[in-house]
């Protein structure tokens, strides 16, 4: 069945950086594009980036490009997210998702982890 | 930028039938999908391409999108069905993909 779990989520002080990791079984990894969504606490849903299927294209939303980078390691199944410049309102709860297709920025995310929790504060 | 507009919160009885929209400009020229989110729980796909039902989701969930409106409907809704509920469209812009979600509140 398919799993997707997030790991490296925790408390950090702002300005500083935190790695996400996304590891992915029951699927071919490598066939499918992912994305991160986040959740502030008591907030809907925010789509935060997205890489295709080889990590040839990737897209950001706008109130994390330039500070963001997510990446991905077929040979080990495994999604990432590299979060630079943090302030209190990165503050949520990740998800990594996979979409149906191998392009990005369409589609729908018919499987999520079960997310991991990322403080911003001093 | 483009906006999905949800109604905060939708009550309903059980045994009666809940409508939750998703407003947004010429939407029903973009496939919409659906996700229901318990508390403390990820979201899980209920409705995808407007209308179709992933397995295991019951038939009492069915979707529509023309104009500038989608609409999830629950027939027969029951306390389980008690949660938040969101809209999701690409439409090239990528500041607003989900709509803001509708807390559904089961009488």
């Amino acid at each position: 069945q398919v799993q997707l779990v997030e790991s490296g989520g925790g408390v950090v002080q702002p300005g500083k950086s935190l790695r996400l990791s996304c590891a992915a079984s029951g699927f071919t990894f490598s066939n499918y594009a992912m994305h991160w969504v986040r959740q502030a606490p008591g907030k809907g849903l925010e789509w935060v980036a997205a890489i295709s299927y080889d990590g040839s294209n990737s897209e950001y939303a706008d109130s994390v490009k330039g500070r963001f980078i997510i990446s991905r390691d077929n040979s080990k199944n495994t999604l990432y997210l590299q979060m630079k410049s943090l302030r209190a309102e990165d503050s949520a709860v990740y998800y990594c998702a996979r979409v149906e297709t191998v392009d990005i920025l369409t589609g729908y995310f018919d499987y999520w982890g079960q997310g991991t929790l990322v403080t911003v504060s001093s | 930028s483009y906006v999905l507009t949800q109604p905060p919160s939708v009550s309903v009885a059980p045994g009666k039938t809940a409508r939750i929209t998703c407003g947004g400009n010429n939407i029903g020229s973009e496939p919409v999908h659906w996700y229901q989110q318990k508390p403390g729980q990820a979201p899980v796909l209920v409705i995808y391409y407007d209308s179709d039902r992933p397995s295991g989701i019951p038939e009492r969930f069915s979707g529509s999108n023309s104009g500038s409106t989608a609409t999830l409907t629950i027939s027969r809704v029951e306390a389980g069905d008690e949660a938040d509920y969101y809209c999701q469209v690409w439409d090239g812009s990528r500041d607003r993909v989900f709509g803001g979600g509708t807390k559904l509140i089961v009488l």
